[in-house]
């Protein structure tokens, strides 16, 4: 069964520090990668998403991931995160499968980032 | 102009009751779904429809059952609503089955 990881359940970070959320996936076709946010009280939004070509996606607000498919993993990065960036991340795959497609999101449990001021 | 709303916002009841939650979407996507998240976060599918055809049904009690009268319709009833129902419940559609979902405001559903 495909799963998605994150190790990180709980971060915390000085305004201005560099961001790493990991994200690992079990599954060995072809996959679409996505990363979410949920601001508090909040639904949720996509951030970024990779689905083929430049491994190394952009995304809104300063986020960027890398999809490196030998090590199924996507992490998530920001260079100097903002005290606005305080929210929970969920990473998500959406697996194709022998003999047809799903569109089942498979999410990760979260990482929950605090940023302090 | 809101892409995925969700009604009621929250909702609170009683065991035993039953009630619905309505989505809808005014994206033009064909496909759209129900999740859950619970308590710690964990987001669960539960089911999809494409033009107004289920195509996923997770392994959820048979007391919930989503309805989509048009394609920009999605609802989702409950029946003997129980403890653990409680949960915050979100719609979403994508423009096809594997593309990007956009997610609703969720429905924060309590039941005492």
């Amino acid at each position: 069964a495909q799963s998605v990881s994150q190790h990180n359940h709980h971060v915390i970070l000085s305004e201005a520090a560099s961001l790493e959320l990991g994200c690992n996936y079990s599954y060995g076709g072809t996959v679409n990668l996505f990363w979410y946010v949920q601001y508090p009280g909040q639904h949720l939004q996509l951030l970024l998403k990779y689905f083929s070509g430049d491994p190394l996606v952009k995304g809104i607000k300063g986020f960027e991931a890398e999809f490196i498919k030998s090590k199924f993993s996507f992490n998530l990065r920001k260079p100097s995160v903002q005290w606005s960036d305080t929210a929970e991340y969920f990473c998500a795959v959406n697996a194709r499968v022998t003999g047809g497609a799903t569109n089942k999101l498979i999410f990760g449990t979260g990482t929950l980032l605090a940023v302090q001021p | 102009d809101t892409a995925v709303s969700q009604t009621p916002k929250y909702l609170v009841t009683q065991m035993g009751n039953d009630k619905s939650i309505k989505c809808e979407q005014n994206l033009g996507h064909d496909t759209m779904y129900w999740y859950k998240q619970d308590s710690k976060k964990f987001l669960k599918i539960m089911f999809s429809y494409n033009n107004k055809e289920l195509i996923i049904n997770e392994t959820v009690p048979n007391r919930f059952s989503p309805k989509s009268p048009d394609k920009a319709h999605l609802n989702l009833h409950i029946n003997s609503l129980e403890l653990g129902d409680s949960a915050v419940y979100f719609c979403a559609s994508s423009p096809t089955r594997l593309g990007t979902q956009y997610f609703g405001p969720g429905t924060r559903l309590t039941v005492l």
